[in-house]
């Protein structure tokens, strides 16, 4: 697989439920990033976890990074109608390296 | 919240023309770069930009590709002479500090097609 693979490819949950992706990646990261797109529109930045950090929490969103496994999930709790989207993992190579690298992305359905 | 802004929010040009990307980054960002989306397909880095130079392109980015900083704020993707496959969504964005541990702040794109 290619750095920054997304499973599922998508996702269909009802309102209410938690979604979960995960993230997979091969090369060795400075940070991992996670970014939501709503249809045809721009990238939002949602929340940015470091490779010295396990967890992190933004409001209904925790993310987790095994560095061993070269892996992430994205968790959103309580998820909402608006929450869908498509979600993109991100990854910002080690050794200064200019470019994120984005997976293929999950694509995510909250029926009401 | 301070934004990038992107214009045309669509463009439809003719193939072999050339067609100029706009972006407006975030005033006190440093780094700026173009991504680009084919439909249905990852998000691709094209190009980064730092102190007014190019500090990393992709193999995507040949000799059709170039960008400019004409002036303290704006930042532009130029395509030369374009071909069907260049049809996709083009992103701009910016950070204040590469590597630094902070997000970038992409746009709302530019989505060219080319006919």
């Amino acid at each position: 697989s290619q750095q920054g693979e997304e499973d599922p490819q998508a996702l269909s949950i009802q309102e209410g439920e938690n979604a979960t992706m995960n993230c997979s990646y091969k090369t060795s990261i400075n940070n991992l990033q996670w970014y939501r797109q709503n249809s045809g529109r721009g990238l939002v930045h949602l929340i940015l976890i470091r490779s010295n950090e396990r967890e992190k929490h933004s409001g209904r969103l925790r993310v987790t990074l095994d560095t061993s496994k070269k892996s992430s999930s994205l968790l959103i709790t309580a998820s909402r109608a608006a929450d869908t989207a498509s979600y993109f993992c991100a990854t910002a190579p080690e050794g200064g390296a200019q470019k994120l690298v984005f997976g293929q992305g999950t694509r995510l359905t909250i029926n009401p | 919240e301070p934004e990038v802004t992107q214009t045309p929010s669509h463009q439809v040009t003719q193939m072999g023309q050339e067609v100029i990307l706009r972006c407006v980054p975030i005033s006190n960002h440093l780094y700026f770069y173009w991504y680009r989306q084919i439909l249905g397909q990852k998000v691709e880095f094209l190009v980064s930009f730092y102190n007014n130079e190019i500090s990393e392109k992709s193999e995507i980015f040949d000799d059709q590709f170039s960008v400019e900083r004409p002036d303290g704020s704006n930042f532009t993707l130029k395509i030369r002479s374009t071909k069907l496959e260049d049809s996709a969504m083009y992103f701009c964005a910016s950070t204040f500090l590469q590597g630094s541990n902070y997000g970038y702040t992409f746009g709302s794109g530019t989505r060219l097609t080319v006919v």
